[in-house]
């Protein structure tokens, strides 16, 4: 149980041209996801919250015009990286918890693994 | 924000020894710490968690020893093999909600 499907997996697009990701709850039901980024052999950085039904709240520093989320389910969460630049090449990971206590376990996606040229 | 400190960021044991990892952490909301296990190209998979009404949980060969007055907490893995490498981090809930901050990482290298 508490599966997240993250797709694509891996994304080429060119500089300037916007990429979305999904992630998906398969099992459950999520009213908050969680994107982080990773950069090469490096920590999760918490980029923003996705909340269904309401606005995304982002961490302090990340654009929010430029990453647009959208929960526009209980079980899917997209991010769009928008007039992407290859400093945005990264991978990209989201998470889910199946109840919304700080107590519970976070379990991730695969994650998508985003070039830009 | 929370600080997290895990260290060494790499280590490097033979098969059947003793992975060590250790995570400090400043303050936090919530009683709950995982530990999470990476395999390149892959998203994090939760790997043991604890809540700190016990000193030490253990799963298999994984154990997480915690010491709540020190505000440190540590990753064991027993009968250490070659699948075990990968990448390990630890989290801990930010002081101020719930979200996880995690740890740099460590790298472990299991050689045959």
């Amino acid at each position: 149980g508490a599966v997240v499907s993250q797709h694509p997996s891996r994304v080429i697009c060119k500089s300037g041209t916007s990429v979305k990701i999904e992630c998906r709850s398969l099992d459950f039901q999520a009213t908050t996801m969680f994107w982080y980024r990773q950069f090469p052999k490096q920590s999760l950085m918490l980029m923003a919250t996705s909340n269904e039904g309401s606005k995304a709240t982002y961490e302090q520093g990340v654009e929010k015009d430029k990453f647009l989320i959208n929960h526009a389910s209980l079980t899917l969460s997209t991010l769009t990286v928008t007039s992407a630049h290859p400093e945005d090449s990264s991978f990209y990971i989201c998470s889910a918890r199946v109840t919304g206590g700080g107590n519970s376990p976070l379990h991730f996606g695969n994650g998508t693994r985003l070039t830009v040229t | 924000q929370q600080q997290v400190k895990q260290s060494p960021q790499s280590l490097i044991v033979q098969k059947g020894g003793i992975s060590i990892i250790n995570c400090a952490y400043e303050n936090t909301a919530f009683d709950y710490f995982p530990w999470y296990q990476q395999f390149p190209g892959k998203g994090p998979a939760l790997l043991i968690a604890i809540r700190p009404d016990v000193s030490e949980k253990k799963e298999g060969r994984f154990t997480i020893s915690f010491n709540k007055s020190a505000k440190q907490f540590s990753l064991h893995i027993m009968d250490s093999q070659p699948g075990d490498s990968a990448t390990y981090f630890c989290a801990v809930p930010r002081s101020n909600d719930y979200k996880l901050s995690f740890g740099a990482g460590t790298t472990v290298t299991v050689r045959a």
